[in-house]
C-alpha cells in the first residue's frame, strides 16, 4: 500500500521559475524523503528530513515537514531543464520505505 | 565502488512463465529491498532481505519470492506469470533503513 500521496500529479513550469511539490502521509513516521526518476529508470535520493526536523535545505532544494498535518513540501528554486523528472515522497513504514504515486515535474526551457 | 546492479536490463516473458530477476547491491550494503513499478505509478514495496532472511514483506501474493544470498546479494522469483506482473522491478539496498539506493531496474514485459 502506497503512505505518501503527491500533489499535484503533473507541473509543467519555465525555466527559472520555482516548482514546489507536496507530499501527504497517513500514520506517524521517523523520517520523509524525496526521490527524483529520470524515464523510468533508478530513483535517486534527493533529501531526508526527520520527524523532529520543520525544514531542511540542499542545494537549491528545500523541504518542509508539518507532522501535525502530515504533510511535506518540495521546493525547487531557480528550476532548470535538466530538472524534468518524477519526484517521489515516501515515508518509512514498518522498517521499509512506502512511496507515493510521484509528481511529474516538467521544465521548459 | 559499483552501486547497486541489476540484471537482466529488460525480460520478455509469456504467461504461466517463471522469472529470476538479480540485484548486487551497493558494496558495504546488508539491506535489499524489492519494489514494482508499473507505468506511471510509484514504486510498490513488494518485501525486503537483511541477513538472508525476508524481514518485512508488501500486499504481494504467494507467486513473489525472494532471497539473499551470504554476500548480500538477491533474487526475486515471480511463478505463473500474469500480464498485469509487466513493470519496471526496482532493486533497492542501504545500510540502516533510511536512504535507499536504487539499481536501473528491469523492465519485464509479459505476453
Amino acid at each position: 500500500s502506497q503512505q505518501g500521496e503527491e500533489d499535484p500529479q503533473a507541473l509543467s513550469i519555465q525555466e527559472g521559475e520555482n516548482a514546489t511539490m507536496n507530499c501527504s502521509y497517513k500514520t506517524s513516521i521517523n523520517n520523509l524523503q524525496w526521490y527524483r526518476q529520470n524515464s523510468g529508470r533508478g530513483l535517486v535520493h534527493l533529501i531526508l528530513i526527520r520527524s523532529n526536523e520543520r525544514e531542511k535545505h540542499s542545494g537549491r532544494l528545500r523541504v518542509t515537514l508539518d507532522t501535525s498535518k502530515k504533510s511535506s513540501s518540495l521546493l525547487i528554486t531557480a528550476s532548470r531543464a535538466a530538472d524534468t523528472a518524477s519526484y517521489f515522497c515516501a515515508t518509512d513504514e514498518d522498517n521499509d520505505m512506502r512511496f507515493g504515486a510521484g509528481t511529474r515535474l516538467t521544465v521548459k526551457p | 565502488d559499483a552501486g547497486v546492479t541489476q540484471s537482466p536490463t529488460h525480460l520478455i516473458k509469456t504467461r504461466g512463465q517463471q522469472v529470476t530477476l538479480r540485484c548486487s547491491p551497493k558494496s558495504g550494503h546488508d539491506t535489499v529491498s524489492w519494489y514494482q513499478q508499473a507505468l506511471g505509478q510509484g514504486p510498490q514495496f513488494i518485501f525486503q532481505y537483511y541477513e538472508e532472511e525476508e524481514r518485512q514483506r508488501g500486499n504481494f501474493p504467494d507467486r513473489f519470492s525472494g532471497h539473499q544470498f551470504p554476500n548480500y546479494s538477491s533474487e526475486l522469483n515471480v511463478n505463473a506469470l500474469l500480464l498485469g506482473d509487466s513493470a519496471l522491478y526496482l532493486c533497492a539496498s542501504s545500510l540502516t533503513d533510511e536512504k535507499l539506493f536504487f539499481g536501473s531496474g528491469t523492465q519485464l514485459s509479459v505476453l
